[in-house]
């Protein structure tokens, strides 16, 4: 888990602005995953990537958008077109393979101003 | 896509009782269910797994038992402890070996230790 890095811990958002959620991880996963978690709810994907410079949409890609440039890395941009994007985000990662334990970071948890 | 069910959504027990939390899923080919505890403000961190080609995985005092015909799995804490006090969710996901999946996960069960 100490492995896997967010920032910020809180973060603001003004109407009509973009922002980005960093994840880093240092455990040398293959995989990365960014879930929404709502209150009294569970997760729900947002988007995963298996390798560099691929990435895949989950359940709610809409209003979000992603990159992978680096295996270490997989920021998450929450754009002006999430209505609603008040919540606590989590980035995971995992060894390819698909049934590897997913391990999780420790969240941003983003509130709209 | 996958559904999970979790049930109930808030568990009460004595110290000392057994808890049991129970999932079904609605895909078939789903082949690895994890459970993660998750204490408030806090990340999610993974307790037990079990894979489909095992009907029951132990670890001291947590137990996780599969019934893929009814597409149905259970988590089994024995004696427990305050500490235990947390949400639990369960999670489940297919991956035919080529790439890692997204989990879809439960929508939780509080559970609550009382002394």
């Amino acid at each position: 888990d100490g492995g896997i890095t967010q920032s910020p811990k809180y973060l603001f958002r003004k109407e009509g602005q973009n922002v980005t959620l960093s994840c880093e991880q240092n455990l040398n996963h293959d995989a990365m995953y960014w879930y929404r978690q709502d209150p009294g709810q569970g997760l729900r994907l947002i988007y995963y990537s298996q390798i560099v410079n691929d990435f895949q949409k989950g359940d709610i890609a809409e209003g979000y958008s992603v990159s992978r440039e680096k295996k270490e890395s997989f920021p998450l941009t929450v754009t002006s077109a999430q209505k609603n994007p008040t919540a606590f985000y989590l980035c995971a990662s995992s060894m390819w393979g698909g049934r590897e334990t997913q391990y999780f970071g420790p969240g941003t948890r983003l509130l709209v101003l | 896509g996958e559904n999970v069910e979790q049930h109930p959504s808030t568990l009460s027990v004595q110290e000392g009782d057994s808890a049991v939390i129970k999932c079904t899923y609605s895909d078939s080919a789903s082949n690895y269910f994890p459970w993660y505890k998750q204490e408030l403000g806090k990340r999610p961190q993974l307790i037990i797994d079990i894979r489909s080609n095992v009907g029951e995985k132990k670890d001291q005092r947590i137990a996780v038992t599969l019934n893929k015909t009814a597409k149905h799995f259970s988590l089994h804490i024995t004696e427990t402890q305050p500490e235990d006090s947390a949400v639990y969710f369960c999670a489940a996901t297919y991956n035919s070996g080529g790439g890692a999946d997204g989990l879809t996960f439960g929508k939780g069960t509080h559970l609550i230790i009382q002394p």
